[in-house]
């Protein structure tokens, strides 16, 4: 089973700074990760999948790269309103089943 | 418009069973491309993925919980359920379901606002 290890725990920034999360894979997942932010007493959404690809609505200041087991999701310029938790997740086609990070907290300093 | 609700008890002893249902529209279950999933999310932790299912009947579950779950669908009310035997206090939690969409990789395009299920006697 995959293990998805997202760094760091907490992330303490600035609006206006740029933000570089990161998420480890234990084998390689080829590109095949997305990303998610979820905001406190809301449900998770989609941001970037295929590793680089933005989903529809989501502000060209969030990118996605990387493949292989080395992912990252750069804020270029932090608004007020993308300090919120992310998650990356995986998927395995055998045996089927999904996989979660365990999250990076991005916190207004 | 794609939406997702989850509907189902906010409270559950100790050893009962849980059903959650997810209601959906904008899309038909009956798409061979998309598929609903289940996610629960114990308070200030991370998200657990449970299960899947797709229209073909294909059903997926998590290897921890598998002798637990059972995942249906009833393509003609729009719904998928979820039942969790069982129960304990650790399954406390925010239970979501989602839709897996056009990116397939079973990307989580669309998510239901989750219904929080404590387990207590």
């Amino acid at each position: 089973e995959i293990v998805l290890t997202q760094s760091p725990a907490t992330l303490s920034l600035s609006p206006g700074e740029r933000a570089t999360l990161s998420c480890r894979a234990s084998q390689s997942v080829s590109s095949f990760l997305a990303w998610y932010q979820q905001k406190p007493g809301q449900a998770p959404r989609l941001l970037i999948y295929n590793a680089s690809n933005r989903a529809p609505g989501i502000p060209a200041r969030f990118t996605g790269s990387g493949s292989g087991t080395d992912f990252t999701l750069t804020i270029s310029i932090l608004e007020p309103e993308d300090f919120a938790l992310y998650f990356c997740q995986h998927r395995s086609y055998w045996p089927p089943a999904v996989t979660f990070g365990q999250g990076t907290r991005l916190d207004i300093k | 418009q794609v939406t997702l609700k989850e509907s189902g008890p906010v409270l559950v002893k100790p050893t009962e069973t849980l059903t959650l249902t997810c209601t959906v529209s904008g899309f038909s279950l009956s798409n061979a491309r998309m598929g609903v999933s289940w996610i629960r999310q114990p308070p200030g932790k991370a998200l657990e993925w449970l299960a899947h299912i797709f229209s073909n009947d294909e059903k997926s579950y998590s290897t921890s919980l598998k002798s637990r779950l059972t995942i249906s669908e009833d393509t003609s009310k729009s719904q998928v359920v979820l039942t969790l035997t069982n129960m304990d206090p650790v399954d406390t939690a925010t239970y979501y379901c989602a839709r897996i969409g056009d990116y397939g990789d079973y990307v989580l395009d669309y998510w239901g606002q989750g219904t929080l299920v404590t387990v207590s006697s």
